[in-house]
């Protein structure tokens, strides 16, 4: 039990669709991540927020928008992707930000048709 | 810029064998270094660290030393079975902002 759970584990979506990856931590911290995961490429930090605030944005594309209501919820909002998107999307958390050691989540396994 | 650069898998074992993975680093900073692992089906553990240089961390029988003047930090375990079988994540972290730099991985198969 890594205590950051993510939903779906799995998503086909067209490039037109719009979907949302979610992600809750249940240990109490206070800081979110969201990376993309490719094959033969290191981990992408995509977003980071502290205290439901964004502190990070690495030049990800306006296609992909996070969303942060609370501490314990993270989402992913998608919306017209391209097959290049696809990837394994991972959450983790840390108990502050300054904090050295993030918690990962499983991942959501996304292809983009 | 700063970064982190594994050997490339995959590598392939008999249980009970030797095992490293190399890892160096470049960094502007004084990082912590991490070995994370990550099971067919779920997200990146985290396997050891260590925060400071000649530091060692160990964890399940792995270690690694923190070493500045090779900036390396290479995993090692003496004798592997078939559930280490994973794909393993070298990283640094660079603060202030807790910047996470990752390897590519390295796919480890132990074959009994």
């Amino acid at each position: 039990e890594t205590g950051v759970t993510q939903t779906p584990r799995h998503l086909v979506m067209g490039m037109t669709n719009k979907k949302s990856l979610k992600c809750e931590q249940h240990l109490g911290h206070n800081a979110m991540y969201w990376y993309k995961q490719s094959a033969k490429k290191p981990l992408e930090l995509m977003f980071v927020y502290s205290l439901e605030e964004r502190v990070e944005n690495n030049s990800v594309p306006s296609r992909f928008s996070p969303e942060c209501p609370n501490s314990s919820h993270l989402f992913l909002h998608l919306h017209t992707l391209q097959p290049e998107d696809s990837a394994l999307y991972l959450c983790a958390s840390s108990q502050l930000l300054a904090t050295d050691t993030q918690y990962f989540g499983p991942g959501t396994r996304l292809t983009v048709l | 810029g700063d970064s982190v650069t594994q050997m490339e898998g995959p590598v392939t074992l008999s249980e009970e064998a030797f095992l490293t993975i190399n890892c160096t680093y470049t960094a502007t900073g004084y990082p912590s270094l991490f070995w994370y692992v990550q099971y067919p089906g779920e997200g990146l553990q985290l396997l050891l660290k260590a925060t400071k240089a000649d530091d060692k961390g160990s964890n399940k029988g792995f270690e690694a030393t923190y070493r500045k003047e090779t900036t390396s930090f290479h995993l090692e375990k003496g004798s592997v079975q078939v559930s280490d079988s994973a794909v393993y994540f070298c990283a640094l972290n660079l603060r202030p902002g807790n910047q996470f730099y990752f390897g590519t991985g390295t796919s480890l198969t132990v074959i009994p």
